[in-house]
């Protein structure tokens, strides 16, 4: 079946512009989170939607940083006035239910991000 | 708040050599642990996972890891890598929250 699917996957941007990036979950996951892998280091967890609770924000490194997610479907992480260290590999992951109890997250592919 | 810790950065193994990738978290609570693996070129995606029940998880290729609630520890060990097994893998901890947290990483190559 469909996994989780990610665009663009890549992208190169100058400094100081906005960027968007795309997480299309899988159908009827009503969980979807935003991680971030910077080179060399490990994930770091960005943003968590749960059906209609209001997200959880408190990985998001800046006001920079926003996401938004329609529903149960789509949704995109944008950066606005893009830095150097922004630059990473943004992966999106869904779940069933995202209450935790060990479920299973389902990663996309993840969209390289390069700031010049 | 929760951290994990994950000793070995990089480890390189000749085949059929023995695997243990050690991991350490910490977080007081209730917690769901989790070793996923990204093979090169493709996702992330979960190896095995324990968040009740025995402490010993079996996961996919013959990988299986021991939760010690007393060591706040969560190994992954194979008896005998392949070369297939060339990796990096990541140990990550969440609450009942959903939401990992995750080790540096380990890459993993395995010699033919």
């Amino acid at each position: 079946g469909a996994g989780v699917s990610q665009s663009p996957s890549n992208k190169v941007t100058e400094k100081g512009k906005d960027v968007e990036l795309r997480c299309d979950p899988i159908s009827g996951h009503t969980a979807l989170y935003w991680y971030r892998q910077r080179l060399g280091q490990g994930l770091e967890f960005l943003i968590y939607f749960q059906g209609n609770s209001a997200p959880d924000k408190s990985g998001l490194p800046s006001d920079r940083f926003s996401a938004e997610r329609t529903g149960e479907s789509v949704s995109t992480l944008t950066i606005q006035r893009t830095q150097q260290e922004d630059s990473a590999v943004y992966l999106c992951a869904s779940s069933l239910q995202g209450t935790g109890r060990g479920e299973t997250q389902y990663f996309g592919p993840g969209t390289r991000l390069l700031v010049l | 708040a929760q951290s994990v810790s994950q000793h070995n950065h990089h480890v390189i193994l000749s085949e059929a050599a023995s695997l243990e990738l050690g991991c350490n978290y910490s977080y007081g609570g209730t917690v769901n642990l989790f070793w996923y693996v990204q093979y090169p070129g493709q996702h992330l995606q979960l190896l095995l996972k324990y968040f009740s029940g025995d402490p010993l998880v079996k996961g996919i290729k013959g990988f299986e890891a021991e939760f010690i609630k007393s060591k706040f520890s969560f190994n992954l060990r194979k008896p005998s890598v392949q070369w297939s097994d060339t990796a990096e893998y990541f140990c990550a901890v969440s609450s009942n929250t959903g939401k990992l947290i995750f080790g540096q990483g380990t890459t993993l190559q395995v010699k033919p």
